[in-house]
């Protein structure tokens, strides 16, 4: 079975700071790795995924992600934050199914 | 490109009566996914449909929800007799050939009083 493990329920942070929320995942197979993110009142939106390939993927907003196979991580930063980057991020897994997993996500809290 | 649509947006009910929620997919999404997402909690997948057939329902509670997608295109997802603890919001999604990349309604949101 595969599990998603996000270890700050709430990020917050000031405007132009830079932010990482941070995700572990557990597998006992290859998979592949996603950031969704959730504005109020709003459905699910794909940031940006890990297939294969540079560890290092970059997203949609500025975002990025680092995949980690030995620490099973798959942290997301961005540089400088801005207001409109409040919103609750989610992380992950499908182990190949095309059935995703996800965590308890992280909700970004942006302020001036 | 229209997106996932869903209805309704919000639904009051109280416990023991039942509710349905419709989802019509991406035009040509072959997946379509329904989640169930609890306050403060990421989305549980309740049943995943490949065309017309199940391919994961081993989360859907089966004594009170059931879902169908008949003609492999929209789907409906309904809770009898609804319970306080189906309160959530239930997000339909689909996908297309690309791994992992589902795309979600808003959701419609369940209030059971």
């Amino acid at each position: 079975a595969q599990s998603v493990t996000q270890l700050d329920s709430q990020v917050p942070v000031f405007e132009e700071a830079p932010v990482e929320l941070r995700c572990n995942y557990s597998s006992s197979v290859s998979v592949y790795l996603f950031w969704y993110v959730q504005y109020p009142n709003q459905g699910l939106q794909l940031l940006l995924k890990y297939l294969s390939g540079s560890t290092l993927v970059k997203g949609i907003n500025g975002f990025e992600a680092e995949f980690n196979k030995s620490q099973t991580s798959f942290h997301l930063r961005k540089p400088s934050v801005h207001i409109s980057d409040t919103a609750e991020y989610f992380c992950a897994v499908d182990s190949g199914y095309s059935t995703l997993t996800f965590g308890k996500g992280t909700m970004l809290l942006v302020s001036p | 490109e229209a997106g996932v649509a869903q209805s309704p947006r919000y639904k009051i009910i109280e416990k023991r009566q039942s509710v349905a929620f419709w989802c019509n997919p991406i035009s040509g999404h072959a997946t379509l996914y329904w989640y169930q997402q609890i306050l403060g909690q990421g989305p549980k997948l309740l049943i995943q449909f490949q065309n017309n057939g199940v391919v994961d329902d081993s989360q859907l509670p089966k004594d009170r929800f059931s879902a169908e997608r008949l003609k492999g295109v929209d789907s409906t997802l309904k809770i009898q007799p609804a319970k306080l603890e189906d309160s959530a919001v239930y997000l339909c999604a689909s996908s297309g050939p690309r791994a992992g990349e589902l795309f979600f309604g808003e959701g419609s949101r369940l209030t059971v009083l």
